[in-house]
């Protein structure tokens, strides 16, 4: 019953460097979504996923690249890291927009840009 | 847009004691409302949420929530708090259009419990 796994769940990366965040689900669910973090902000979305080959940006996306090539697999891409990504960072799914069903959360992924 | 306001950063109850985590939001329909919980380290977990229909919703781990139309709040009560309450709690909410960009979150109650 593993739901939403997201990898590394820590990370330091210098500035100017890249890396993927990993996300799975194994729900089935249609709709994905990555989101960001920081200390009393909320979340605030940066891409989601209404299926296999399709994305958008959300509220936050720059410094950001996503892709989807099949159902289960939605990683998050950051290129150029900067101070400002520092964040804790939420994959996510649904069955159906999120507006009105439940978003299953996986446990975050740490990110420190030093 | 929508938005959503939890005016309070931290609250402190407790243990046994009850409990009220407030929630306003601003929308010109009737939103989508939910509340998540967020356990440290954790990620967030759905409580409850409203739709339509009777505006006291029960949610998991013994906590409700009430919609009041006139007041615009979606406030989460539990009547007696257990240390395993200490958490983070968000309210959200979504729109109808059921866009997955149309679902905001507040900025979130910590909340802490007492022995």
């Amino acid at each position: 019953n593993a739901g939403v796994t997201q990898t590394p769940k820590f990370r330091i990366l210098k500035i100017g460097q890249s890396m993927t965040l990993q996300c799975a689900q194994d729900m089935n669910h249609n709709y994905m979504y990555w989101y960001r973090q920081d200390p009393g902000m909320g979340l605030k979305l940066i891409y989601y996923s209404v299926g296999a080959g399709i994305t958008d940006k959300g509220e936050v996306p720059n410094g950001y690249n996503v892709s989807r090539s099949t159902t289960e697999y939605f990683p998050l891409r950051l290129e150029l890291a900067a101070p400002s990504q520092t964040s804790v960072y939420f994959c996510a799914s649904s069955y159906g927009g999120s507006s009105g069903n439940t978003i299953y959360f996986g446990e975050g992924s740490w990110l420190t840009v030093v | 847009a929508q938005s959503v306001t939890q005016p309070d950063i931290h609250i402190t109850v407790s243990e046994g004691a009850s409990l009220e985590l407030r929630c306003n939001y601003s929308y010109g329909a009737t939103p989508y409302l939910f509340w998540y919980v967020q356990s440290p380290g954790q990620g967030l977990q759905l409580l409850l949420k409203y739709f339509s229909g009777d505006t006291l919703v029960q949610g998991i781990k013994g906590f409700e929530a009430e919609f009041k139309r006139s007041q615009s709040s979606f406030n989460l009560r539990k009547p007696s708090v257990h240390w395993s309450d200490a958490a983070e709690y968000f309210c959200a909410v979504g729109i109808s259009s059921g866009s997955a960009r149309q679902l905001t979150f507040g900025s979130g109650t910590q909340l802490t419990v007492l022995p």
